[in-house]
């Protein structure tokens, strides 16, 4: 009963350095999401997959790319890291419209 | 721009007494709306969802929340909290509009106190 699968868990990058977060769900959900987490800013919306095949930007999407390399998978890189991307990533799933999201445990991704 | 705005940044109670966290939306239309649990160190827990039909909603651990539209409020309740309940709570609703993705309030932090 996996659910939602991150990795890493932990990261520490170097600025300019580039990194691949992995997510990969095993429920058969459509949809696929990637958020941030910051301290009192909530959880932002960096992209999302809303069926296999299609990727679309969200509120924060600058410095980051998506692949949906199939319908289980969603990875998130950074091509060159900054320090404002030291944050908290959390991948999310959900099978279809008003259901809602799984979350993975998270990357704590740190950037010096 | 529609949005889900929660308040409270942080609040106390002592364990055992009730509790209510306060969740705002601006959407036209009745919005479909969830509220979440994070444990420190965790990802986030579904708690609770609405989407249509009787106000109230019954969720997991004890939690219920309202729908009230003419004070465009979801709040969360739980007649006696525990210790446990310790953690944040983010309500969400639809971004934008779409039906296809949720965006978050800023979240509230609870503690309880023995």
């Amino acid at each position: 009963n996996a659910g939602v699968t991150q990795t890493p868990k932990f990261q520490v990058l170097k600025t300019g350095q580039s990194m691949t977060l992995q997510c990969a769900q095993d429920m058969n959900h459509n949809s696929m999401y990637w958020y941030r987490q910051d301290p009192g800013m909530g959880l932002r919306l960096i992209y999302y997959s809303a069926s296999e095949g299609t990727t679309d930007k969200g509120e924060v999407p600058n410095g980051y790319n998506v692949s949906r390399l199939n319908k289980r998978e969603f990875s998130l890189r950074l091509e060159s890291a900054a320090p404002s991307q030291t944050s908290v990533y959390f991948c999310a799933s959900r099978r279809q419209t008003h259901y809602g999201y799984t979350f993975g445990s998270g990357t704590r991704l740190t950037v010096v | 721009a529609q949005s889900v705005t929660q308040p409270d940044i942080h609040i106390t109670v002592s364990e055992g007494a009730s509790l209510e966290l306060r969740c705002n939306y601006s959407y036209g239309a009745t919005p479909y709306l969830f509220w979440y649990v994070q444990s420190p160190g965790q990802g986030l827990q579904l708690l609770l969802k609405y989407f249509s039909g009787d106000t109230l909603v019954q969720g997991i651990k004890g939690f219920e929340a309202e729908f009230k539209r003419s004070q465009s409020s979801f709040n969360l309740r739980k007649p006696s909290v525990h210790w446990s309940d310790a953690a944040e709570y983010f309500c969400a609703g639809p971004y934008g509009g779409a039906t296809n993705k949720l965006i978050f309030g800023t979240g509230t932090l609870l503690a309880v106190q023995p």
